[in-house]
């Protein structure tokens, strides 16, 4: 299957500052991405969708000045988590979607983040 | 709106017992259908899918069958294996652009 890569797997910030999270479709164009947010031992929250060069769509309660997110080419999406608070600790999780190829879509490997 | 129910667990299987994770759906149109799996620490990874009624999707000794009149995408194994211990997601699309729809997820264990 397609390959998407996330990075960093695992991050540690102090409360108040920001942290990137990247998301790459490395053997195809993602022409959708997808962020989602899973809390332990829970399903995964769908924060935003975003399409490759316009705004991204964020879903009722998801703060879009806290959580920036950037689809500015076709094979790479950004999350910003911008002045960091320890509730915002979580397990964060891409996925891409190629729209005109196949239905499914492929995820990263998460990002823990870990407000202290 | 389009919504995934799959049974809660955890559940808990001897190896080599039969494994049933039920999964129904309700969605306008004919959307696709999957599972995806879950181990600790990572993400997800697509295990099978069906893009049409009467559609089997199979993959590593489990299998699904796409049954709209029922509505349903059960997922079963034959004999499974400590290392098939994770989470389980059911989940439908329609097309295009949309996120995909997840059920809450079946968190399986498989002891020796």
């Amino acid at each position: 299957g397609a390959v998407v890569s996330q990075h960093p797997s695992r991050v540690i910030c102090k409360s108040g500052t920001s942290v990137k999270i990247e998301c790459r479709s490395l053997d195809f164009q993602a022409t959708t991405m997808f962020w989602y947010r899973q809390f332990p031992k829970q399903s995964l929250m769908l924060m935003a969708t975003s399409n490759e060069g316009s705004k991204a769509t964020y879903e009722q309660g998801v703060e879009k000045d806290k959580f920036l997110i950037n689809h500015a080419s076709l094979t790479l999406s950004t999350l910003t988590v911008t002045s960091a608070h320890p509730e915002d600790s979580s397990f964060y999780i891409c996925s891409a979607r190629d729209q005109h190829s196949v239905p499914e879509a492929f995820f990263g490997q998460g990002t823990r983040l870990t407000v202290v | 709106g389009d919504s995934v129910t799959q049974m809660e667990g955890p559940v808990t299987l001897s190896e080599e017992a039969f494994l049933t994770i039920n999964c129904t759906y309700t969605a306008t149109g004919y959307p696709s259908l999957f599972w995806y799996v879950q181990y600790p620490g990572e993400g997800l990874q697509l295990l099978l899918k069906a893009t049409k009624a009467d559609d089997k999707g199979s993959n590593k000794g489990f299998e699904a069958t796409y049954r709209k009149e029922t509505t349903s995408f059960h997922l079963e194994k034959g004999s499974v294996q400590v290392s098939d211990s994770a989470v389980y997601f059911c989940a439908l699309t329609k097309s295009g652009n949309t996120p995909l729809v997840f059920g809450k997820g079946t968190r399986l264990s498989v002891i020796a």
